[in-house]
């Protein structure tokens, strides 16, 4: 089982320039979620997927829009890239959202924004 | 508003000594907490998930304590080794917010040979 994966680990934007950012996970989970890091500021969530068809913001969805592909898959799209979205994205997954489930993260895509 | 704090200065303890983190946290009634440790370059991992009814939780060298009282958790690690030097990540279900996990902005931990 490879957990969670994302896709990539870095990338490199231009003002403007737009993109999209890969999430899998194989452990059969229903709910799963888009969150920035930035020093200091904790982990803050962006989007998040609660089942397959659903998709609901988080704390800070402005700029972003998300995808719940399949059960599987949940990308998150950068439309119009900003440096305020210079930042470490992380993905995450859990069995069953608001439950008390403990959530499974990817290792990260850090995203520099010029 | 709503705010959990843990302490933002890196914590160094010298290796064998236990370690204990702070996890404060006002305007929330949490039905559960959970403590996630992160390394460099890596996403948090899980740890522990303490509930509100239960006052102390153990796994190996680890323990969490929740006071709701005080609206504060503990995190000790017995017997530091510089294994356990990462980043702790404190997260708990935010009131209202439909199960919505609210994270920390993590402490530092440096244990020393």
């Amino acid at each position: 089982n490879a957990g969670v994966t994302q896709t990539p680990k870095f990338q490199v934007l231009k003002t403007g320039q737009s993109m999209t950012l890969q999430c899998a996970q194989d452990m059969n989970h229903n709910s799963m979620y888009w969150y920035r890091q930035d020093p200091g500021m904790g982990l803050r969530l962006i989007y998040y997927s609660a089942s397959e068809g659903t998709t609901d913001k988080g704390e800070v969805p402005n700029g972003y829009n998300v995808s719940r592909l399949n059960k599987r898959e949940f990308s998150l799209r950068l439309e119009s890239a900003a440096p305020s979205q210079t930042s470490v994205y992380f993905c995450a997954s859990s069995v069953l959202r608001g439950k008390d489930e403990k959530l499974f993260f990817g290792s990260g895509t850090q995203l520099s924004v010029l | 508003s709503q705010k959990i704090e843990q302490n933002s200065e890196a914590l160094n303890i010298q290796e064998g000594k236990t370690a204990t983190l702070t996890c404060n946290y006002t305007n929330y009634s949490p039905a559960y907490l959970q403590w996630y440790r992160q390394d460099p370059g890596r996403g948090p991992v899980f740890l522990l998930l303490i509930r509100e009814n239960e006052k102390e939780k153990r796994k190996e060298r680890l323990k969490v304590t929740f006071d709701t009282t005080l609206k504060q958790s503990l995190f000790h690690i017995t017997a530091s080794q510089p294994a356990d030097s990462a980043t702790y990540l404190c997260a708990l279900e935010g009131a209202n917010q439909g199960g919505k996990l609210i994270f920390g902005q993590g402490t530092e931990l440096s244990v020393k040979p």
